[in-house]
């Protein structure tokens, strides 16, 4: 069946630092792949997405490109600040009406 | 304007009692999703509104579980004779139309079952 493995966190970094929160899928066909971030006390927001191979999705500073040849849609941001500190998961949907799969979410703190 | 409102945001209930958990969704949107947290995990689907039709259901794990939208907007979902595994974060989302891709999620409802 379809599903989404992320890297194990937490991962703490600091400010500033290269981010990547690595996300492979397995699912046949073409899925659209994307991270969602949940902030402390708040619902799981869109960050960005990507439709189709060789798509770079990007918003805030994020950035995912998505690699059909690895089924991998690794998640970077160049400099990282305290405010990032969250929750991303990594998710897919096969078609625009099947039910969305959630990977199990990589904790990241951010510390000055 | 406001987005996906849930409440109670936190309800502690003894094993056994029923529970009602319930959804406001952004106004006009036509597909509503239940999904359950579980602690350091992603949500899983439960379930899948199309104004008051639910369309998928798959993802209830059990008869225990019922979830209604009877007017197309605000959902109930209930748990019958809950059990301490039923313990988790709901989450409710809705999305302007059936495409499921883009959708807003409310805070969800933290449910601790003692």
């Amino acid at each position: 069946g379809n599903s989404v493995t992320q890297m194990e966190g937490p991962v703490t970094l600091s400010e500033e630092a290269f981010l990547t929160i690595n996300c492979t899928y397995t699912a046949t066909g073409y899925p659209s792949l994307f991270w969602y971030v949940q902030y402390p006390g708040e619902g799981l927001q869109l960050l960005l997405k990507a439709t189709k191979a060789d798509d770079k999705g990007s918003n805030k500073g994020f950035e995912a490109t998505y690699r059909k040849e690895t089924t991998s849609f690794h998640l970077e941001k160049g400099s990282v600040q305290v405010s990032d500190s969250a929750v991303y998961f990594c998710a897919l949907v096969k078609t625009s009406y099947d039910k969305v799969i959630f990977g199990p979410g990589t904790s990241l703190s951010v510390i000055p | 304007g406001a987005g996906v409102s849930q409440s109670p945001r936190y309800k502690v209930a003894k094993r056994g009692q029923d529970v009602a958990l319930r959804c406001d969704p952004i106004s006009g949107h036509v597909s509503l999703f239940w999904y359950q947290q579980a602690l350091g995990q992603g949500p899983e689907f439960l379930t899948y509104f199309q104004n008051e039709a639910q369309l998928d259901k798959s993802g209830l794990p059990s008869d225990r579980f019922f979830a209604e939208r009877p007017e197309g907007s605000v959902s109930t979902l209930k748990i019958q004779r809950t059990q301490q595994e039923d313990s988790a974060v709901y989450l409710c989302a809705s999305s302007v139309d059936r495409a499921q891709e883009t959708q807003y999620f409310g805070p969800g409802t933290r449910l601790l079952v003692l």
